[in-house]
């Protein structure tokens, strides 16, 4: 499994919806809801966001939500605000106990 | 509250060895597997190996096989990654996350420790 291709970089307004994709293959992101989100700010920790391609974790807000479609999976993120900006990652599992991440997409908030 | 603390990072000469410990608790360790995760500097994440719950099964990245061995002490809740031969490209920040089984069967990283930094170099 090779890593998962992600834009370099999104930006959005405020209050506007931005989308984030992660691109696999078929034995990866094609293959079922394998793929999580993740949301890492400057110097933190990396932070859940979705996981089984659309669903969230408690606490998670509802303004983040993922997809899929083919290959390609999608986090897209609606009424933007400033605490969104960050880096974002994708993540297929693979099976056995194998994972593979995205090379990350910094969100600006313009 | 799930909480996990990483410590052992450091300074190391290339060819060198070095342990992880990750503390863990707010959770039945045992209950969990567990997994590293790494991050070179201004670089993206990489998954790097993870264990079972009882510890009987362990999986690693091919760029460490053979010189990393991750380990879990369950009575004292605590999750180790020993390093050894280590080369300039582990330079890395290193976290703990703890793995969940979701209701589809699909494991992701729930929560996360807030890293150790790995520098390898002369």
């Amino acid at each position: 499994h090779s890593a998962l291709t992600q834009p370099a970089s999104v930006s959005g307004s405020p209050g506007q919806s931005i989308t984030i994709s992660c691109t696999g293959t078929s034995s990866d992101v094609g293959s079922y809801n394998l793929v999580s989100w993740y949301q890492q700010h400057p110097g933190k920790a990396p932070k859940l966001m979705t996981y089984e391609g659309s669903k969230r974790p408690s606490g998670a807000s509802n303004r983040f939500s993922g997809s899929k479609s083919g290959n390609t999976a999608s986090l897209t993120i609606s009424g933007l605000q400033a605490e969104d900006e960050a880096d974002y990652y994708c993540c297929s599992y693979t099976g056995n106990s194998n994972w593979i991440f995205g090379g990350g997409t910094k969100v600006t908030v313009l | 509250e799930v909480q996990l603390l990483e410590s052992g990072g450091g300074l190391v000469q290339p060819g060198g060895s070095l342990r992880l410990s990750c503390a863990t608790s707010g959770f039945t360790f045992n209950n969990y597997a567990m997994s590293w995760v790494r991050q070179a500097p201004g670089k993206g994440l990489e998954w790097v190996s993870a264990i079972s719950g009882s510890g009987r099964s362990t999986e690693y990245i091919d760029s460490v096989k053979g010189r990393f061995t991750i380990s879990r002490d369950i009575s004292g809740n605590t999750l180790y990654l020993q390093m050894t031969s280590l080369r300039a490209e582990d330079t890395a920040e290193y976290y703990c996350a703890k793995i969940s089984l979701g209701m589809s069967g699909i494991f992701y990283f729930d929560s996360w420790g807030q890293g150790t930094l790995v520098t390898v170099s002369s």
